[in-house]
C-alpha cells in the first residue's frame, strides 16, 4: 500500500501568520497534488507536481505556494493566512497519468 | 467547465440491502476513480475504472464513456460500509482531476 504521510494532523494560525503543510510520499511516484476538502464545495485542488522542482498551479492557486524540492516532498505554504482557508487539506501521489491516487490522513487548518 | 455530479446525496439503507451510486460528467473523460471516506479520514481508491465493468470484492463498478457516466453498485451493503463515495473524473483532452461532491451512505442494522 501507498504511503502519503502528512504533518502536521492539526494546526491553529493566526491570521497573518506563515503556514506550512508537508507531505511525504515513499513510493516513489512522480505526481502530487494538494487538495482542499469544504463541505459545498467537494475536493479542489490548488497546486500539484509531476517531480522534483516542478510545480502547477491548480483550480484555486491564490493565496497558496507550493515546492517540490525532491520526489519524496511537497510542501504547501500560506504566507499570509486568512480565515477562509481554515479546511482540511489533503496531499496526494499518484504514479503518472493513468493512475490511482494515494491519499494522506489530511489536516485540519484552523486560521483565527 | 468540467464537472462531476453525484446522486444522490445521500442514501440509507438497512444491512443487507443493495446500494447504486451514479456519477456522470460534463465533459468526456478517460479515467475515473471510485473513492471512500469515513468522516475526518483519508480518501481510499476503491475502483479504478476508465471503462466498461469492474469488480472488487461485493463493488462494482460500471463506466459507459460515449454516456458519459460511471456507476457503483455495493452489494449486501454492511454497517461498515457507512461513509461519503466519492466518484472523480479525468478530462479525456483537459488532463485535470475533477471530484464529485460525494454520497453520504448510511447502512443500519
Amino acid at each position: 500500500e501507498a504511503a502519503v504521510t502528512q504533518s502536521p494532523r492539526n494546526k491553529v494560525a493566526v491570521t497573518g501568520g506563515k503556514v506550512t503543510l508537508s507531505c511525504n510520499q515513499t513510493n516513489n511516484h512522480n505526481n502530487m497534488y494538494w487538495y482542499r476538502q469544504d463541505t459545498g464545495h467537494g475536493l479542489r485542488l490548488i497546486h500539484y507536481s509531476y517531480g522534483a522542482g516542478s510545480t502547477e498551479k491548480g483550480d484555486i492557486p491564490d493565496g497558496y505556494k507550493a515546492s517540490r524540492p525532491s520526489q519524496e516532498n511537497f510542501s504547501l505554504i500560506l504566507e499570509l493566512a486568512t480565515p477562509s482557508q481554515t479546511s482540511v487539506y489533503f496531499c496526494a501521489s499518484g504514479p503518472g497519468s493513468a493512475e490511482t491516487l494515494y491519499f494522506g490522513s489530511g489536516t485540519r487548518l484552523t486560521v483565527l | 467547465e468540467q464537472q462531476v455530479q453525484q446522486s444522490p446525496a445521500s442514501l440509507v439503507l438497512q444491512e443487507a440491502e443493495n446500494a447504486e451510486l451514479q456519477c456522470s460528467f460534463s465533459i468526456f473523460t478517460n479515467q475515473v476513480q471510485w473513492f471512500y471516506q469515513r468522516p475526518g479520514g483519508r480518501l481510499v481508491s476503491l475502483l479504478y475504472n476508465p471503462s466498461g465493468t469492474k469488480q472488487s470484492g461485493r463493488l462494482t463498478s460500471t463506466t459507459v464513456i460515449k454516456e458519459r457516466r460511471s456507476s457503483l453498485h455495493i452489494s449486501s451493503s454492511q454497517i461498515t460500509d457507512s461513509g461519503t463515495y466519492l466518484c472523480a473524473m479525468t478530462g479525456a483532452n483537459t488532463g485535470k482531476l475533477t471530484f464529485g461532491h460525494g454520497t453520504i451512505l448510511r447502512v443500519h442494522p
